[in-house]
């Protein structure tokens, strides 16, 4: 089966460090590129980011150049998302989906990131 | 960066009425898509390149439009149907959502 496989549920106080992480699974990995979305308590979606496993192109959003990091092992088909220091207006749901042509055609099922002191 | 205003916020239909959804844009788009979201699901391709369906999608979901003004329709509503459904442009290297239009089911 085709999916996408995130970590699971973190819990974090402000100033932390975390990597989440986004697992495809059935597909040829390298060849689609990988987004992450983010989703506010009781707020819409938005468009984070975007990386190319097959050679790691990448690009942010302008808000969310800095504040975070998308990487990628394509070795074990795993892309996250890292924050050096969290805060707690980082506290979301995040979700990965695959990005064929520019939409977003196959989704994870979600990582909800609570950064609470 | 090209923001997307979707309109009504919330819509509120009976079952077998056809709801229509608009998504007005900043600038002309050369490629939208539709999303439903569900509470404690991820959000669901519903429509690409503006009237494509994506695989699986029941044919009462139906996208059109072009350049600033796109609509999505549902022509006959269903229970399931209740969800915040989310337009997104992928015009250029920064895709943004609109804000999103919920559908509420009477």
């Amino acid at each position: 089966e085709v999916q996408l496989v995130q970590s699971g549920a973190e819990v974090k106080k402000p100033g932390e460090s975390l990597n989440i992480s986004c697992k495809g699974i059935g597909y040829s990995f390298a060849t689609y590129w990988i987004g992450w979305v983010r989703q506010r308590p009781g707020k819409g979606l938005e468009w984070m980011g975007v990386i190319f496993p097959r050679d790691s192109d990448t690009t942010y959003s302008p808000p969310f150049q800095g504040p975070v990091t998308i990487s990628v092992d394509k070795s074990t088909s795993t892309v996250y998302l890292q924050w050096s220091s969290l805060k707690a207006s980082d506290t979301a749901i995040y979700y990965c989906a695959r990005q064929g042509a520019g939409y977003l055609d196959l989704w994870g099922q979600g990582t909800l990131v609570t950064v609470s002191s | 960066e090209i923001v997307l205003t979707q309109s009504p916020d919330t819509l509120s239909l009976s079952p077998g009425e056809r709801a229509t959804l608009s998504c007005r844009a900043s600038q002309s788009l050369s490629s939208l898509a539709w999303y439903q979201h569900k509470p404690g699901q991820p959000p669901r391709l519903l429509i690409y390149g503006a009237s494509s369906r994506a695989a699986g999608i029941p044919d009462r979901f139906s996208g059109s439009g072009s350049k600033t003004d796109f609509t999505l329709t549902i022509s006959r509503l269903e229970p399931e149907d209740s969800a915040i459904y989310y337009c997104q442009h992928y015009s250029d290297s920064h895709p943004t959502f609109g804000q999103g239009t919920k559908v509420q089911i009477k």
